[in-house]
């Protein structure tokens, strides 16, 4: 498979917990995004990578969260001290920026989903 | 900042009617691009289409067409012959080429 793949899939855990989302992009891919969905809702934006650095953040990207993509290949998403309001589906997409003005589509995983009891 | 409206939450049509999902966008690039996605129940988000802003004109891939009109900030998006499977909840997503913003989606229903 040679798509986008994100893991876990499901997770449930408690408030107060950590937790941590692993995404693997299309291997050819130097851009990668995290996203953020809640039922009813369009994505929303919290940071994207180009190749190892992190090129921009959202404010909805509070101090509890942290992504990194240490080697500008697969990244994670790390959410410290969750809360009820971190319940999402997160996504995570990836693109080829090839330079110019050409902008390349998204490819998006199937999401991991949160539920924060 | 840029925004992107889709005000059609749902849509419900009965299956073999045409119809067109609505969206407008506000930037104050000169430069950027467009794009709809599809989101079917099983969740992964589809890639559909993208038109950047020199290029007005409109696209036609089987029984899916575009509307770019640059003057009133709107990308709509019609299928024709609607069929069941078209059942799914369609984004509208802009970018100036850094990050991407999306619409609220709006959830499509084709009846049989």
């Amino acid at each position: 498979d040679t798509g986008v793949s994100q893991d876990p899939r499901h997770k449930i855990t408690k408030r107060g917990q950590n937790v941590t989302f692993r995404c693997d992009p299309i291997s050819e891919h130097n851009r990668l995004y995290w996203y953020r969905q809640t039922l009813g809702q369009g994505p929303e934006f919290l940071t994207y990578f180009q190749n190892e650095a992190q090129l921009e953040k959202s404010r909805l990207l509070s101090d509890r969260f942290s992504a990194e993509r240490p080697k500008g290949s697969f990244s994670t998403l790390e959410i410290q001290r969750t809360e009820q309001g971190d319940s999402a589906m997160y996504l995570c997409a990836s693109s080829l920026r090839a330079g110019g003005a050409d902008t390349g589509e998204l490819f998006f995983g199937e999401g991991s989903r949160l539920t924060v009891l | 900042a840029q925004k992107v409206t889709q005000a059609q939450t749902e849509i419900s049509v009965v299956e073999k009617e045409d119809v067109t999902l609505d969206c407008v966008y506000e930037t104050r690039d000169t430069t950027y691009y467009l794009f709809w996605y599809k989101q079917p129940p099983s969740g992964e988000l589809v890639f559909l289409i993208r038109r950047n802003s020199f290029d007005e004109q409109n696209e036609i891939s089987g029984r899916y067409s575009w509307n770019f009109q640059k003057s009133t900030s709107s990308f709509n998006f019609t299928i024709t012959a609607s069929q069941v499977v078209d059942s799914a909840v369609y984004f509208c997503a802009l970018t100036d080429g850094q990050n991407f913003v999306f619409g609220p989606g709006t959830r499509l229903s084709v009846l049989p």
